[in-house]
């Protein structure tokens, strides 16, 4: 069975421009959930989805990012425009309806120059 | 507010030494806890978990106790091996409707000959 996969794995932007992050969650998982972690500081919680409807976006930083899950399958996660700041590892997560365990994927790594 | 500290690193260990990495955390209700493991370049991965007090996780050699009474889910391991380097994070589920982990900071460890 595949895992959580997340689309690009890298990627070096400059500042301003606008990036989108795919993700993948296991198949039949109705939780998907992004995270991100800055400059070796603790992962954060961005937003959760049950299926297609946002269940807690009390993570997202501020109104320049935008998660899409449209008919509760891939999710995207668009940054625009970048900042420096934004620079760091996102991470998708997905589980199944009432599980306890979160998986994760390999993380996209968003550089901003 | 839900929290998790975890000890500070980089933790520097000599091939075999006795490992252990501290974690306590603050839940409104009764979490599970888990330990997930980013090894250099990759993702996050789940380590082990423990769903209830005084339940054990236990993988690849690591163990980590779940202490209601102390609050804590410490990470240990009778010998390291170089292949261990990486960074631990500590973290708790509550589920329901608050259904999101918490992370602490991360632990780095360094296993060297």
């Amino acid at each position: 069975e595949a895992g959580v996969t997340q689309f690009p794995s890298h990627s070096v932007i400059e500042k301003g421009q606008t990036v989108t992050l795919r993700c993948d969650p296991i198949s039949g998982h109705d939780n998907l959930y992004w995270y991100r972690r800055v400059m070796g500081k603790e992962i954060k919680f961005l937003l959760h989805f049950v299926k297609e409807s946002k269940q807690d976006e009390s993570g997202m930083p501020n109104n320049r990012f935008l998660a899409e899950r449209t008919g509760g399958t891939y999710s995207t996660l668009k940054v625009q425009p970048a900042e420096l700041e934004d620079s760091g590892v996102y991470f998708c997560a997905s589980s199944v309806s009432g599980g306890n365990t979160i998986y994760f994927g390999e993380g996209s790594w968003l550089t901003v120059v | 507010g839900n929290s998790v500290t975890q000890m500070e690193g980089p933790v520097t260990l000599s091939e075999e030494a006795f490992l252990t990495i501290n974690c306590t955390y603050t839940a409104t209700g009764y979490p599970s806890l888990f330990w997930y493991v980013q090894y250099p370049g990759e993702g996050l991965q789940l380590l082990l978990k423990a769903t209830k007090a005084d339940d054990k996780g236990s993988n690849k050699g690591f163990e980590a106790t779940y202490r209601k009474e102390t609050t804590s889910f410490h990470l240990e391991k009778g010998s390291v091996q170089v292949s261990d380097s990486a960074v631990y994070f500590c973290a708790l589920h509550l589920g329901g409707t608050a259904s999101k982990l918490t992370f602490g900071t991360g632990t780095r460890l360094q296993v060297t000959l």
